[in-house]
């Protein structure tokens, strides 16, 4: 159990377009999730937590006009980067909380989506 | 600001060898601490995790000890295998429902 998927695994997109990554748990119901970036060697950076039926969270120094979150139903969470340039370009991972144990929330993560920005 | 952090950027151990890898935090109020796998290209997989109102907690080849007094955290992997080879890294949960991550330990293991 608890597995979260995300699509598409990789992309290359030509600069000033957008790209739409999406992030779905699977067999779980999450009211929130998180979206994070990952740079080469890097550890996970939290851009936004999203939550269901609500804006999403965006953390300091993260433009929500350029990173669009929809958290549209239980499953599926949606980030959009809008006018994407190179500069954008990373390793794109979500995760979901999942109750366990009867009391603690864990974070479950996607596999990631690769975007490359040409 | 708080943070996360480990001890170690690298670890190479043999292969049978038992694996430790350590993680220091600096949020006292931290009461939920996680482990970690990535494995090249891949997002993070859930290994084990601890409450604060625990000292020890055993998985499948994996322990994690939580020390509160010095705010220090460890992974332990027994007979660890080729397979174990990934980045590591600790996280909390501290405040809220968003999780801190520590920077990484590279663990390498050779045959």
């Amino acid at each position: 159990g608890a597995v979260v998927s995300q699509h598409p695994s990789w992309v290359i997109c030509k600069s000033g377009t957008s790209v739409k990554i999406e992030c779905r748990s699977l067999d779980f119901q999450a009211t929130t999730m998180f979206w994070y970036r990952q740079f080469p060697k890097q550890s996970l950076m939290l851009m936004a937590t999203s939550n269901e039926g609500s804006k999403a969270t965006y953390e300091q120094g993260v433009e929500k006009d350029k990173f669009l979150i929809n958290h549209a139903s239980l499953t599926l969470s949606t980030l959009t980067v809008t006018s994407a340039h190179p500069e954008d370009s990373s390793f794109y991972i979500c995760s979901a909380n999942r109750n366990r144990d009867g009391g603690t929330d864990t974070q479950y993560f996607g596999p990631g989506t690769r975007l490359t920005v040409l | 600001g708080e943070s996360v952090g480990l001890h170690l950027p690298t670890l190479s151990v043999q292969e049978g060898d038992n694996s430790i890898i350590n993680c220091a935090y600096s949020n006292s109020a931290s009461d939920y601490f996680i482990w970690y796998k990535q494995e090249s290209g891949k997002g993070p997989q859930f290994i084990i995790d601890i409450r604060s109102n625990m000292d020890k907690r055993q998985g499948q080849r994996v322990t994690v000890l939580l020390n509160k007094t010095v705010k220090h955290l460890s992974l332990q992997i027994a007979a660890t295998q080729p397979g174990d080879s990934a980045v590591y890294f600790c996280a909390e949960n501290g405040a809220g429902t968003a999780l801190i991550f520590g920077k990484g330990t590279t663990l390498s293991v050779s045959s």
